[in-house]
């Protein structure tokens, strides 16, 4: 059974990095052909994708956020994380960790987690 | 970029039906995919690679197209269809969703 859950800081000041970490289970990110992605949705608005990481490290951003992004993982705790810099009241939103396998599409999501970003 | 734009934006369908949703990208695509996403709930794939089911997925959908035109399709509207549905692109880097079509029932 594949499972994802996002985690994150809840809220944040701007300025500030917003690390987020999905935590999954069912599948591994050394598997050949294994990616994870990351997507967001502000309340009432519609998916963002923002960068995916493949079991080769491979790596891919959404150029829209200029370099604000880093991706990475961790293969052995089965954990992906995403970095955001500098944030602003822009970043408010759902963030969503969703797995893909290799020529596929994102097949399992997580249930997301809200980041509000507040002075 | 890829650029998907869908069409229409809100419609409302009676039970029974035939509804569909259009998604037009900039360039062209290899396929297509489609989510739903309920008021409240994280998005689910509902077809990929342009015509396929997802799991669990009512053979009343049904999903075409190619190059920069895709659609998909319900033969007949039921309640439980009311949602928001997305298109992605996944030939190329940035990927890029839909804007979105969101479906009511009359």
């Amino acid at each position: 059974q594949v499972t994802l859950k996002e985690s994150g800081p809840g809220i944040l000041q701007p300025s500030q990095t917003l690390s987020l970490t999905c935590t999954f289970s069912g599948f591994s990110l050394s598997t050949y052909g294994m990616g994870v992605g990351w997507i967001r949705q502000p309340s009432g608005k519609g998916l963002e994708w923002l960068a995916n990481i493949w079991w080769d490290d491979d790596k891919y951003y959404n150029p829209s956020l200029k370099n604000r992004l880093t991706i990475s993982k961790d293969t052995s705790n089965n954990q992906a994380f995403l970095k955001i810099t500098n944030v602003d009241t822009a970043d408010t939103a759902t963030y969503y960790c969703a797995r893909i396998p290799l020529d596929g599409s994102y097949d399992y999501w997580g249930q997301g987690v809200m980041v509000t970003v507040s002075s | 970029e890829i650029v998907l734009t869908q069409s229409p934006t809100t419609m409302a369908a009676s039970p029974g039906e035939k509804v569909t949703l259009n998604c037009l990208a900039s360039s062209s695509v290899s396929y297509m995919n489609w989510y739903q996403q309920k008021s409240g709930a994280s998005p689910k794939l509902w077809i990929y690679g342009t015509s396929n089911l997802a799991s669990g997925v009512p053979n009343r959908f049904s999903g075409s197209g190619s190059g920069t035109s895709y659609s998909l399709t319900i033969s007949s509207m039921e309640a439980e269809d009311v949602a928001t549905y997305y298109c992605l692109q996944l030939s190329s880097y940035p990927f890029t969703f839909g804007s979105g079509t969101k479906l009511e029932i009359k």
